[in-house]
């Protein structure tokens, strides 16, 4: 099946200093991505749905200026999240869906620690 | 988006069919129905997905009821790597939208 490669897949970072996570689709073109971050024993819940070359949409709820998302190309997606706070500390999980794929691949998610 | 609702969880011994239900009445024409499962601390993993005929692949069986407000993921013969949670998803827009999903634990 086609794959998504999300990296890193752990980071951790100080308090107040800004990650950014990478969502690639290795052998199709993403049309659409989807963020979604997930707590311990928890859902995955959606953040924001990205189409290449547009404004994500973003959850309510979801700030956008702390959450910046980019899909500036069809293989690339990133997220950035803004002076990180410890609350912040999540994983983070991203979702790629292409023209002529009948489903949506996921990446391997990222733990994001704040200190 | 058509909500799901699913058990919390779920025991099935290794070796028999784990039969997994899905509640989504409210789904309308053109949504599908999909399932996906996570093992812990993964990526949600692909299962697979209908419209209103019971489906196949090499991992699973989906039953839709003839009415669409329900359906069944069946697993044939249940192994402990199958232990994850599964999550049931009605799609009509691309907008991928998670429920609590099952906790199946196989027993060995």
């Amino acid at each position: 099946g086609a794959v998504v490669s999300q990296h890193p897949s752990r980071v951790i970072c100080k308090s107040g200093t800004s990650v950014k996570i990478e969502c690639r689709s290795l052998d199709f073109q993403a049309t659409t991505m989807f963020w979604y971050r997930q707590f311990p024993k928890q859902s995955l819940m959606l953040m924001a749905t990205s189409n290449e070359g547009s404004k994500a949409t973003y959850e309510q709820g979801v700030e956008k200026d702390k959450f910046l998302i980019n899909h500036a190309s069809l293989t690339l997606s990133t997220l950035t999240v803004t002076s990180a706070h410890p609350e912040d500390s999540s994983f983070y999980i991203c979702s790629a869906w292409g023209d002529g794929n009948t489903e949506a691949f996921f990446g391997q998610g990222t733990r994001l620690t704040v200190v | 988006d058509a909500k799901t609702t699913q058990p919390t969880s779920m025991d099935c011994a290794e070796g028999r069919a784990a039969n997994l239900p899905c509640n989504h009445s409210t789904i309308s024409g053109n949504e599908y129905v999909y399932w996906y499962r996570q093992i812990h601390s993964q990526g949600p993993q692909y299962i697979i997905h209908g419209l209103k005929n019971n489906e196949t692949n090499e991992m699973a069986s989906l039953i839709i009821t003839e009415d669409r407000k329900s359906s069944t993921l069946i697993l044939p013969h249940a192994t402990l790597r199958d232990t994850a949670v599964y999550y049931c998803i009605v799609i009509g827009n691309e907008k991928l939208t998670f429920g609590t999903g099952t906790r199946l634990t196989i027993i060995p």
